[in-house]
């Protein structure tokens, strides 16, 4: 399995501010995603990262508030922009090397705090 | 009512128990199931997955799936003190394309 890192690690923010989320991996993966994990909540799929083209953001989710670049195979940012207290939460990346969506292997997470 | 339902606990048990660990889905198309461990302050590690029903296992790990009862378990055999964390059971369809669909988690805890 392919070795994701995350930075930052946590962070906390002020509202109205954006914060830039970095996923790396060790080698070429096929699909990356994007998933945010809220206290006591299911882990939540923000949107699929496209090598080259607009991510693909899942219901309830906006390019506006999360947007998403990915320009190679190995590389992703999300960011949260104008955030609010309501964004607080752990957001993951995501990773699958072959072809199936369901076997996918997660970064170690980014703690935002927004106060 | 959600997708896909898990009791979050926590469970607490002795070391060297069997656990049970289940979840219950709404949406019979579902046909891949994963299960993943979640360590403390750490991203969702995948364990075992299958497709449709049937059991498959892998060392002290055994996942189940019923179909019919909409009903998965993962099943942990002698269990270890280095077993506690949070389980989190997954599904998807073809349909849903790349969204995996998480249950909330259930909170292991085996103490030695």
């Amino acid at each position: 399995s392919a070795v994701i890192s995350q930075k930052p690690s946590r962070d906390i923010c002020q509202r109205g501010t954006s914060l830039t989320i970095q996923c790396q991996v060790d080698s070429q993966v096929t699909m990356m995603f994007w998933y945010r994990q809220q206290p006591g909540q299911s882990l939540t799929l923000i949107a699929t990262a496209n090598q080259g083209s607009e991510a693909t953001y899942e219901s309830g989710f906006v390019i506006d508030k999360f947007p998403i670049s990915r320009p190679n195979l190995t590389f992703s940012t999300l960011t949260v922009s104008n955030m609010s207290p309501e964004d607080s939460s752990i957001y993951l990346c995501s990773v699958t090397t072959g072809t199936s969506a369901y076997e996918q292997y997660f970064g170690p997470g980014t703690r935002l705090t927004v106060t | 009512q959600k997708e896909v339902e898990q009791d979050p606990g926590p469970l607490s048990v002795p070391e060297g128990a069997i656990v049970s660990l289940n979840c219950t889905y709404s949406n019979s198309a579902f046909q891949y199931f994963m299960w993943y461990r979640q360590y403390s302050r750490k991203g969702p590690e995948l364990l075992m997955y299958t497709y449709s029903s049937g059991n498959k296992e892998d060392g002290r790990f055994t996942a189940q799936v019923d179909k019919s009862s909409k009903y998965i378990s993962l099943f942990i055999r002698d269990s270890q003190p280095s077993d506690s964390a949070t389980y989190l059971c997954a599904m998807n369809v073809r349909e849903y394309g790349n969204k995996l669909v998480f249950g909330a988690g259930t909170i292991l805890r085996v103490k030695s």
